[in-house]
């Protein structure tokens, strides 16, 4: 069982255009993070939300935690090629230790 | 001055085989991860260790063991490899249950 869906899993799209990303669960999560990976690299942190209702922030990104704490979004506006990478949500539960969640990501190629 | 450090990058190994995959942290953190990454990209928790608590994943085969020698270090020794084990594991640290630092991955390869 997939406790974090995200989708979609591709997207494709033109410079310039709006997209956003979708992380869904049933599960109640402490935290939700947003990751973006570059190939042969690991994981960078792009934001942690924790309160329900939250919205942040980040250039021309925009993530926002559900009210209920199982669900969030990555919004980006007028993407650029540089955007272009997998992008991965991840949930932490309390009292796990941190260990996290991970949705199963998004690849997302920003063509000029 | 990298934060969290793993070799080696890459390594390609017979079936049958045992190997061990070091990671370092210099960021003074007190829980280090260890992550596989299979081909579809998907990030699986392993482990996750500090120096009170080793949590598994229930479902990680016991051919997979993770050895801390410091608060610095967790090292992922694997005994036996399979074809199934070829993939990308990452290791991580924080401090607990605050962000968590990647290090660059090494690429495992059983023939």
């Amino acid at each position: 069982t997939q406790l974090l869906e995200q989708s979609p899993q591709f997207l494709s799209i033109q410079e310039g255009e709006n997209l956003t990303v979708y992380c869904n669960s049933s599960s109640v999560f402490s935290s939700l993070q947003w990751y973006r990976q570059e190939p042969g690299e690991g994981p960078v942190l792009l934001v942690t939300v924790v309160t329900g209702g939250e919205v942040k922030k980040l250039k021309r990104l925009t993530f926002q935690f559900g009210d209920a704490r199982k669900d969030s979004s990555l919004h980006i506006t007028a993407a650029q090629p540089g955007d272009t990478g997998l992008y991965l949500c991840a949930g932490a539960r309390r009292g796990s230790q941190g260990n996290l969640i991970f949705g199963k990501g998004t690849k997302l190629s920003v063509k000029p | 001055d990298t934060a969290v450090s793993q070799t080696p990058k890459y390594l390609v190994t017979q079936m049958g085989n045992d190997k061990s995959i070091k990671c370092e942290q210099n960021l003074g953190h007190d829980t280090m991860y260890w992550y596989k990454q299979d081909s579809k990209k998907f990030l699986k928790i392993m482990f996750s260790y500090n120096n009170k608590e080793l949590i598994i994943n229930e479902t990680v085969p016991n051919r997979f063991s993770p050895k801390s020698p410091d608060k610095a270090h967790l090292n992922l020794h694997i005994n036996s490899l399979e074809l199934g084990d070829s993939a990308v594991y990452f290791c991580a640290s924080s401090q607990v249950e605050r962000t968590q630092y990647f290090g660059p991955g090494t690429r495992l390869t059983v023939l």
